[in-house]
């Protein structure tokens, strides 16, 4: 069974600072990794996805990604937040061709001036 | 561009009541995605559907079912809702071509 868990529930960065969400997934073969940003009481916006090829993905929003097969690891950093960048991220893994999801807890960002 | 389309976007049910949330893919989609996202919670796959048919089940209680219509949109169906049914619930579509999209979600609230 696919699972993915987001150690830091919580992380404050400073406006300007970079920013690392981790990321770890548990699948038996190469998965496809996804990252979401959700605002509250908003729907869910793909940042980035990884399904194969070169293991550093560029995303909207100025974010990237990068996956480490051995360290079954999906980390999401941007080198400079902004004050927008406030809200919840959530890893995904799924099967290749299948988007039945899951999910990670999520990490809450919260952007301090 | 088309994005996914779910109706309504709030609603409000008092328990034991039935709910019906609607969801209507982007065009030429055929595979829909139901989730359901609890307060403070990640999304859990509900249950989704491939060319009308359904295509895999998750956590979905017996008390829901859903189908995916000639057009493709999709409905899903709640009875006698709970408290816990209180949710986010999110609908997702995709062509099988490496794109999967969500909908901004239905909240639904049992008082």
């Amino acid at each position: 069974a696919q699972s993915v868990t987001q150690p830091d529930i919580h992380i404050t960065v400073s406006e300007g600072a970079s920013l690392e969400l981790r990321c770890n997934y548990s699948y038996g073969a190469t998965p496809y990794l996804f990252w979401y940003v959700q605002s509250p009481g908003q729907g869910l916006q793909l940042l980035l996805k990884y399904f194969s090829g070169d293991t550093l993905v560029q995303g909207i929003k100025g974010f990237e990604a990068e996956f480490k097969r051995s360290q079954s690891s999906f980390n999401l950093r941007k080198p400079s937040v902004h004050w927008s960048d406030a809200a919840e991220y959530f890893c995904a893994v799924g099967a290749p061709n299948d988007y039945k999801l899951s999910f990670g807890a999520g990490t809450t960002v919260t952007v301090r001036a | 561009a088309a994005g996914v389309i779910q109706s309504p976007r709030h609603l409000i049910k008092e328990k034991r009541e039935t709910a019906t949330l609607k969801c209507y893919p982007i065009p030429r989609h055929d595979t829909v995605y139901w989730y359901q996202q609890g307060p403070g919670q990640d999304p859990q796959f509900l249950i989704s559907f491939y060319e009308k048919m359904q295509s895999d089940k998750g956590s979905i209680p017996d008390r829901f079912s859903a189908q995916q219509f000639s057009d493709y949109h999709s409905e899903l169906n709640m009875s006698s809702l709970e408290l816990g049914d209180s949710a986010l619930y999110f609908c997702a579509s995709s062509s099988g071509a490496l794109s999967l999209h969500f909908g901004n979600g239905t909240r639904l609230t049992v008082t």
